[in-house]
């Protein structure tokens, strides 16, 4: 049971390259969200997903940009990287149908920008 | 502007004691209430929740208290085990958008054998 997978585990860009964080699940859940954590801070949200083919910005967007063209797969875009964007990427997942759900997570993307 | 508030970066606790997580919120309009827990080079995991309609919720060895007015809320662990040694992140949601949840910085716990 795979539930939610994030590709690379680890990545070092230069300032200004782009790459592209992936992430998938397998639960078939139709939310799907991108967070960011930076050293001694909580989760923050950059991008969420309420189905395929629809994306909405979060309390952090600026630099990033994401697609939805499947259920499953919910891909995180980086176009000019920028020292400020060093830090632990967590893509979640959940199943929302009226009542709050728990989100689950991946393992992260730990990103430095140099 | 952090919306959800966890003052204590480290909690110590002896093995077999109670361990006690607090977390403070601002945002009136949160009615779930989740926390999870972190392990080093891990994604975090979701342990226990509440919603603002209800004070308490318990799963095993873990209790979640809900106080509304005064806008907090705590997680106790009894007994504590060494395998609870880890960064507990305590989160709110307002049932706005998606189910966006909105964490705060986290406590490490240590649970000393």
């Amino acid at each position: 049971n795979a539930g939610v997978t994030q590709t690379p585990k680890f990545r070092i860009l230069k300032i200004g390259q782009s790459m592209t964080l992936q992430c998938t699940q397998d639960m078939n859940h139709n939310y799907m969200y991108w967070y960011r954590q930076d050293p001694g801070m909580g989760l923050k949200l950059i991008y969420y997903s309420v189905g395929a083919g629809i994306t909405d910005k979060g309390e952090v967007p600026n630099g990033y940009n994401v697609s939805r063209s499947t259920t499953e797969d919910f891909p995180l875009r980086l176009e000019l990287a920028a020292p400020s964007q060093t830090s632990v990427y967590f893509c979640a997942s959940s199943y929302v149908q009226g009542a709050n759900t728990e989100a689950f997570f991946g393992q992260g993307t730990r990103l430095t920008v140099v | 502007d952090q919306q959800v508030k966890q003052n204590s970066p480290s909690l110590s606790v002896q093995e077999g004691r109670i361990s006690i997580l607090n977390c403070d919120y601002t945002n009136s309009m949160f009615d779930y209430f989740l926390w999870y827990k972190k392990y080093p080079a891990e994604g975090p995991t979701f342990l226990i929740s509440i919603s603002s309609i209800k004070d308490k919720n318990e799963d095993g060895r873990f209790t979640v208290f809900l106080n509304k007015s005064a806008k907090h809320l705590s997680l106790h662990i009894v007994p504590s085990q060494p395998g609870d040694s880890a960064v507990y992140f305590c989160a709110a949601s307002d049932g706005t958008g998606a189910n966006n949840l909105f964490f705060g910085t986290g406590t490490r716990l240590t649970v000393i054998p």
